[in-house]
């Protein structure tokens, strides 16, 4: 069965340190990828998606993430995270024209000033 | 642009009553989604509309709940005889075509006591 996997439950840094969050997919094909970011009571917002092309793409908010099909991964990163960056951010990932979307169990960022 | 709006917020209920939910998409989105977001997990897809027709449910959906959209606008999801396993975030998404990101609304949560 699909499923997207993000093996780090919690993350703590401080704020203007990097940040690297972990994302592993199933699917052998070519994927579409997705990082979303939810502030407590909050919808999704999308960072950046991945369908084909450049493994390397620019999201909103200073976010970039990596297409590694060896790996089976695309994560997350950011040069300097900022407080407002505090969230809970989830990968996707999207099979088929239905476009349905299977979430990882998400990683819940905390910012120390 | 105005964005999904999901309508109510909050709903708290008594165990065994019903409760129904309505979103909005945005205007031009003929796909809508549902999807449940139970705490310390990604959201879990319920099913999808393209346009008035319900192309896909998940076996998570029992005959417990019903879904539709007439004339494929908005949608309603309803709840028959709530049961605690229930409380949870519902969160409606659509998007305008195969490939296009699904934009999320800011979710109904629901507490069944």
């Amino acid at each position: 069965a699909q499923s997207v996997t993000q093996p780090d439950i919690h993350i703590t840094v401080s704020e203007g340190a990097s940040l690297e969050l972990r994302c592993n997919y199933s699917y052998g094909a070519t994927p579409y990828l997705f990082w979303y970011v939810q502030s407590p009571g909050q919808g999704l917002q999308l960072l950046l998606k991945y369908f084909s092309g450049d493994t390397l793409v620019q999201g909103i908010k200073g976010f970039e993430a990596e297409f590694k099909r060896s790996q089976s991964s695309f994560n997350l990163r950011k040069p300097s995270v900022h407080w407002s960056d505090a969230a809970e951010y989830f990968c996707a990932e999207a099979i088929g024209s239905n476009y349905k979307l299977t979430f990882g169990k998400g990683t819940l960022l905390t910012v120390n000033p | 642009d105005t964005g999904v709006s999901q309508n109510p917020r909050h709903k708290i209920t008594k165990r065994g009553q019903n409760v129904t939910f309505r979103c909005d998409p945005i205007s031009e989105h003929n796909r809508l989604y549902w999807y449940r977001q139970t705490l310390g997990q990604g959201p879990e897809f319920l099913t999808y509309f393209q346009n008035e027709a319900q192309l896909e449910k998940s076996r998570l959906l029992s005959d417990r709940f019903s879904a539709e959209r007439p004339k494929g606008s908005f949608s309603t999801l309803e709840i028959q005889r709530t049961e605690q396993g229930d409380s949870a975030m519902y969160l409606c998404a659509s998007s305008d075509r195969g490939n296009s990101p699904l934009h999320f609304g800011n979710g109904t949560r629901l507490t069944v006591t």
